[in-house]
């Protein structure tokens, strides 16, 4: 069980904006603020979309933001495409070990 | 970008070594992490070595059973798992961290332990 608690799917229909959540479900977890997002497409390699919680590497879309409050971060995607259709995992740390979520798997209707 | 190499199949309890090589961008200036996925599950992070090998991390299930190394002059990382168990088929990648993420991914290499 991940001390990084995800939705395990969440679904939408092109156009249209979703949340997925990450909450820190542990007391083992250091600097919050450290999250990071991952997509991974089907076969695929995970590919960073949000590092500290709230930036965007260069390249990935303005459709991806990040938010923290508390012990939750979120991954907002806005107008939605046929290709956001994938897994994703939030990413932190506790101590010297690296914590992933379960993964969330976006389904765009 | 970084390639693995080194999975296959092998019976339990027996030892194999991955490998990833880097490409395109400065090495050594890289911390660098496995992180493995069973096939349909989640990730899972396996280890993680900074950019001169002066501090080594390991997931508990790991138990003493994998070392983690990197040769900056060949641009390599390795993975030496020994003791392996079915538990542990699952595609393996290597990654680089920029600081606190996780930037460049290789495409993973498949290990199978089974009889």
């Amino acid at each position: 069980q991940s001390p990084l608690t995800q939705p395990a799917s969440v679904s939408g229909s092109p156009g249209q904006s979703i949340t997925i959540s990450c909450t820190a479900t542990s007391s083992d977890i250091g600097d919050y603020s450290l999250v990071s997002w991952y997509q991974q497409h089907p076969g695929k390699a995970p590919k960073v979309i949000i590092y500290e919680a709230n930036k965007r590497p260069s390249g990935i879309s303005s459709r991806f933001s990040g938010s923290k409050s508390g012990n939750t971060a979120t991954l907002a995607i806005s107008g939605l495409q046929t290709e956001d259709e994938a897994d994703y995992y939030c990413c932190s740390f506790g101590g010297t070990k690296v914590l992933f979520g379960g993964g969330t798997k976006l389904t765009v209707l | 970008q970084l390639v693995e190499s080194g999975g296959g199949l092998v019976p339990p309890g027996r030892s194999l070594r991955l490998s990833c090589v880097g490409t395109g961008f400065n090495f050594d200036d890289y911390d660098m992490l496995w992180v493995r996925q069973v096939p349909g599950k989640g990730l899972e992070w396996v280890s993680a070595i900074t950019w001169n090998s002066g501090r080594i991390t390991y997931a508990d299930f790991v138990s003493g059973r994998f070392a983690i190394s990197r040769d900056n002059t060949k641009n390599s990382l390795f993975l030496e798992m020994a003791s392996l168990k079915p538990e542990d088929t699952a595609f393996y990648y290597c990654a680089s961290s920029a600081s606190d993420y996780f930037d460049l991914w290789g495409r993973g290499t498949l290990v199978t332990v089974s009889s």
